[in-house]
């Protein structure tokens, strides 16, 4: 069975750090590019930060650029988000999101079902 | 940045009735990159139609996309009790963007 399972959210103070990571199974891992995808409480959808099956091409929303980080562990089958200097808009549901494709394409055909962060001072 | 505004924000049908959802980018929309996802309370979204009209493994003919440039539309053409939820349109032709969806309500 297909599966992403997000991990690491959880409340933390504005200004601090919270690292997510997401678990692949199911799917061989390294032949696609990943994503996350955020949802704020009750809002819409917004794209985070993408990176490719080898990590050679990164991208980040403007939102979150210069805060957070993207990678991955093909080793592991596991994707993770750093996230710094948290801010309260940062507040939201946390996907992962596999691509359709190796590329940072933007087609999200297998989702997690997402790690709760809530940043509050 | 590409904004895409979509219409109606709620939409209020009965089962069986036919659904037409409006997707607007404020620019054209290279190669038709254009998604479509379903999601449902207490759900993860789910990928309905990737390249404007090309339907996702496993769902069922009665959801169609059309369009290109900056319009385009999900069509649901009888509504069954399981489609009522919020659809999301998505472009990834210049980074990636998502409407503010559409809610299917049960009228």
């Amino acid at each position: 069975e297909v599966q992403l399972v997000e991990s690491g959210g959880g409340l933390v103070q504005t200004g601090r750090s919270l690292r997510l990571s997401c678990a692949a199974s199911g799917f061989t891992f390294d032949d696609y590019a990943m994503h996350w995808v955020r949802q704020a409480p009750g809002k819409g959808l917004e794209w985070v930060s993408g990176i490719s099956w080898n990590r050679g091409s990164i991208g980040y929303a403007d939102s979150v650029k210069g805060r957070f980080t993207i990678s991955r562990d093909n080793a592991k089958n596991s994707l993770y988000l750093q996230m710094n200097s948290l801010r309260a808009e940062d507040t939201a549901l946390y996907y992962c999101a596999k691509d359709e494709q190796r590329l940072v394409l933007g087609v999200f055909d297998i989702w997690g079902q997402g790690t709760m962060v809530t940043v509050s001072s | 940045e590409i904004v895409l505004t979509q219409s109606p924000g709620t939409l209020s049908l009965s089962p069986g009735e036919r659904a037409t959802l409006s997707c607007r980018a404020s620019q054209s929309v290279s190669s038709g990159y254009l998604a479509w996802y379903q999601q449902k309370p207490g759900q993860a979204p789910r990928l309905l139609i990737y390249g404007a009209s090309s339907r996702a493994t496993g769902i069922p003919d009665r959801f169609s996309g059309s369009g290109s440039g900056t319009d385009f539309t999900l069509t649901i053409s009888r509504l069954e009790p399981e489609d009522f939820a919020v659809y999301y349109c998505q472009q990834y032709g210049s980074s990636l963007t998502f409407g503010g969806g559409t809610k299917v309500e049960i009228k």
